[in-house]
């Protein structure tokens, strides 16, 4: 069985730094194809993908924010870690990680598993 | 940057058939993936690869593609079905990952 779960902050002061850390179990992020992903949703708004880590440590951001995003993978204990710089009021959202799956080299992977989601709020 | 379109809202009433459309420039080399969303939930995978369905979703949903365009629909609409359904690809490079605007689906 599959399952994910996002851990962090609930609240956190515009310019300070956000960490999520997405815990998952029923699968491994050592597996070929594999990767983990964190989406975020703004109240009332679309869903947002944010950055991927494979299963090779390969790395991908979204290209109007990967200035203020790291990702990382502790294979060991089964977590995703994700950074987030300089926090804005305009990022509260709900910040979802997702299990991704990879089809071919140059086709879009997908998000087969999500996690309950977190909410983060940026206020002062 | 790469954008996908669909429609904010779609309503039809329960047995009727909705389809939800999804315009990209690059969908006619691109997969696209449609996930439901309910009030307070996580989105749930729906369709992938275009027209493939995961296991345990009903038959009723499917999906197509054609040019530009992808089509979910929902044929049979039950109350259940309400909820906000996005679409998922990529741009040509396949390595940015886009979703649409979502579309409301309302059972009357």
């Amino acid at each position: 069985q599959v399952t994910l779960r996002e851990s962090g902050p609930a609240l956190v002061k515009p310019t300070q730094t956000l960490t999520l850390t997405c815990t998952f179990s029923g699968f491994s992020l050592s597996t070929s194809g594999m990767c983990v992903s964190w989406i975020r949703q703004p109240p009332g708004k679309a869903l947002e993908w944010l950055a991927l880590i494979d299963w090779d440590d390969d790395k991908y951001y979204s290209t109007s924010l990967k200035t203020r995003l790291t990702i990382s993978k502790d294979t060991s204990k089964n977590q995703v870690v994700l950074t987030m710089t300089n926090m804005d009021p305009v990022d509260t959202a709900t910040y979802y990680c997702a299990r991704t799956l990879v089809v071919t080299a140059q086709q879009p992977v997908y998000f087969d598993y999500w996690g309950q989601g977190t909410l983060v709020t940026v206020s002062s | 940057s790469y954008e996908l379109t669909q429609p904010p809202s779609v309503s039809v009433s329960p047995g009727q058939t909705a389809r939800i459309t999804c315009s990209g420039d690059a969908l006619p080399k691109q997969y696209a993936y449609w996930y439901q969303q309910k009030p307070g939930q996580a989105p749930v995978l729906v369709i992938y690869k275009d027209s493939e369905r995961p296991s345990g979703i009903p038959e009723r949903f499917s999906g197509s593609s054609s040019g530009t365009t992808v089509t979910l629909t929902i044929s049979g609409v039950q109350a259940e079905d309400e909820a906000d359904y996005y679409c998922q690809s990529a741009d040509s490079s396949g390595t940015s990952v886009v979703f649409g605007g979502g579309t409301k689906l309302t059972v009357l």
